[in-house]
């Protein structure tokens, strides 16, 4: 069992489109997580979750949204997506008490 | 605010040789952990090894350790036996207690000559 599953893997799309990521870990982690890795493989974080409740909002195009139905669930809806956006996009968790995170596979987005 | 720099770009080492990745880091806290990560070309971020910074002995993980010199803020991996299977880039990170957010170097691409 895949213990955090990011879906699609791969996502290509025209410019202006809006699309969604989704990421689902069944880990009984508390805290979930977005990172984007550039083309220059650079990993920055975009947001956190603990518990449905937002923690961490990284200076990010508010076209990106993020939502958390449950503590197992963190999405990410992107609006007008722009040539800019084409990167991995990184979902990960960390459990209370852990200082480490469970990286998903990511979704590599290519906004053509 | 916390900085983690990585001035190896890139780096090549003989298959059954050692070699060592580099990783330096600003911070202000007392209470935090480091961590390398390797990303294969699957993309796959594997976690390699930890550090927890009040700790003074340096992990170790099989063919690879950590040289932590926490007053120097330096935290450097050491891959022994190079095998075909270590090539990949590897990440160094930074995680304080207070905020739980990883930060990044910008990685170093290890090749593995045969």
């Amino acid at each position: 069992d895949t213990a955090v599953s990011q879906t699609p893997k791969y996502l290509v799309t025209q410019m202006g489109n809006d699309k969604s990521i989704k990421c689902e870990q069944n880990l009984g982690h508390d805290t979930m997580y977005w990172y984007k890795q550039d083309s220059k493989k650079f990993l920055k974080i975009m947001f956190s979750y603990n518990n449905k409740e937002l923690i961490i909002n990284e200076t990010v195009p508010n076209r990106f949204s993020p939502k958390s139905p449950d503590k197992a669930h963190l999405n990410l809806h992107i609006n007008s997506l722009e040539l800019g956006d084409s990167a991995v996009y990184f979902c990960a968790s960390r459990g209370a008490g852990s200082s480490g995170y469970t990286f998903g596979s990511g979704t590599r987005l290519t906004v053509v | 605010a916390q900085t983690v720099t990585q001035s190896q770009p890139e780096m090549s080492v003989q298959e059954a040789e050692t070699v060592t990745l580099s990783c330096t880091y600003d911070t202000s806290e007392s209470d935090y952990y480091l961590f390398w990560y390797k990303q294969p070309p699957s993309r796959q971020m594997i976690l390699v090894i930890r550090q927890e910074a009040y700790k003074q002995q340096n992990a170790t993980e099989n063919r690879f350790s950590v040289n932590f010199q926490k007053a120097a803020k330096s935290f450097s991996l050491k891959i022994s036996d190079s095998q075909l299977g270590d090539a990949a880039m590897y990440f160094c990170a930074y995680i304080s207690s207070g905020t739980y957010k990883y930060i990044f170097g910008t990685g170093t691409r290890l090749k593995v000559l045969a």
